[in-house]
C-alpha cells in the first residue's frame, strides 16, 4: 500500500520561503507524477504544480513564479519551495500520486501558517 | 485558469440519488475525458472516487457513477448513506499540462 506523509516547518514568516518535503513509502517513486495541492481552511482545493519522476515538471500558472519542485529518487521524495509567501498562502498542504490524470494516493496533509 | 464551478450544496435522504455537477470550458471539462472526483470528510483527505469520467477504482462501491455532456461533468451518488456526506470535488485536465479543481459541493444526508 503507498503512503506518502509531508513534512516541513508548520510556521512561516511572510516574505520567506515555505518548503516541505513529501515521503514516499510503499512503492517506487519511479514511473509517476507527483503533485502539491492546497487548501486554505474552509476552502476548496487548489493545484500547484507536479513533477514527473524523470525531471518533467509543471506548475499552476498563478503560482508559477514563486514555486519549485524537485525530486530526489534515492530517498523515494520530492519537494515544494513556494517563495515570498504572505498570508494568503496559509492552507492545508496535500502531496499526490498521479497515475495518469487524476489523484489516487494523497498524503494526510500538513497545515502552514504564514504569520509573524 | 478559473475554478470549476459546482454547486455549493446538495443533499439527498437516505437512499435517494444525489447528483453534483461540475461545469467548465471547452478547454478544459469539455476538451478532454480527464474528470475526476474526490470525497473529503472533515479533516481528511480527499479520496478518489472517479477517474476519466466515469472509471471507479477499485474498492469504490457501484453508488458512485460519473458522466460527462458538453461542458459539464456530473458525480451521481446513488442510495445516498449516512457516510457519504461529505464535501465532493471534481477535477479536470486544463490543457498545457495544467490541472483545475472545481469550487467543491457539500453533501448533507437529511
Amino acid at each position: 500500500q503507498v503512503q506518502l506523509q509531508e513534512s516541513g516547518p508548520g510556521l512561516v514568516k511572510p516574505s520567506e520561503t515555505l518548503s516541505l518535503t513529501c515521503t514516499v513509502s510503499g512503492g517506487s517513486i519511479s514511473g509517476y507524477y507527483w503533485s502539491w495541492i492546497r487548501q486554505p481552511p474552509g476552502k476548496g482545493l487548489e493545484w500547484i504544480g507536479y513533477i514527473y519522476y524523470s525531471g518533467s515538471i509543471s506548475y499552476n500558472p498563478s503560482l508559477k513564479s514563486r514555486v519549485t519542485i524537485s525530486i530526489d529518487t534515492s530517498k523515494n521524495q520530492f519537494s515544494l519551495k513556494l517563495s515570498s509567501v504572505t498570508a494568503a498562502d496559509t492552507a492545508v498542504y496535500y502531496c499526490a500520486r498521479m497515475p495518469t490524470t487524476s489523484f489516487d494516493y494523497w498524503g494526510q496533509g500538513t497545515l502552514v501558517t504564514v504569520s509573524s | 485558469q478559473s475554478a470549476l464551478t459546482q454547486p455549493p450544496s446538495a443533499s439527498g435522504s437516505p437512499g435517494q440519488s444525489v447528483t453534483i455537477s461540475c461545469t467548465g470550458t471547452s478547454s478544459d471539462v469539455g476538451g478532454y475525458n480527464y474528470v475526476s472526483w474526490y470525497q473529503q470528510h472533515p479533516g481528511k483527505a480527499p479520496k478518489l472516487l472517479i477517474y476519466e469520467v466515469s472509471k471507479r477504482p477499485s474498492g469504490v462501491p457501484d453508488r458512485f457513477s460519473g458522466s460527462m455532456s458538453g461542458d459539464t461533468a456530473s458525480l451521481t451518488v446513488s442510495g445516498l448513506q449516512a457516510e457519504d456526506e461529505a464535501d465532493y470535488y471534481c477535477s479536470s485536465y486544463a490543457g498545457s499540462n495544467d490541472y483545475v479543481f472545481g469550487t467543491g459541493t457539500k453533501v448533507t444526508v437529511l
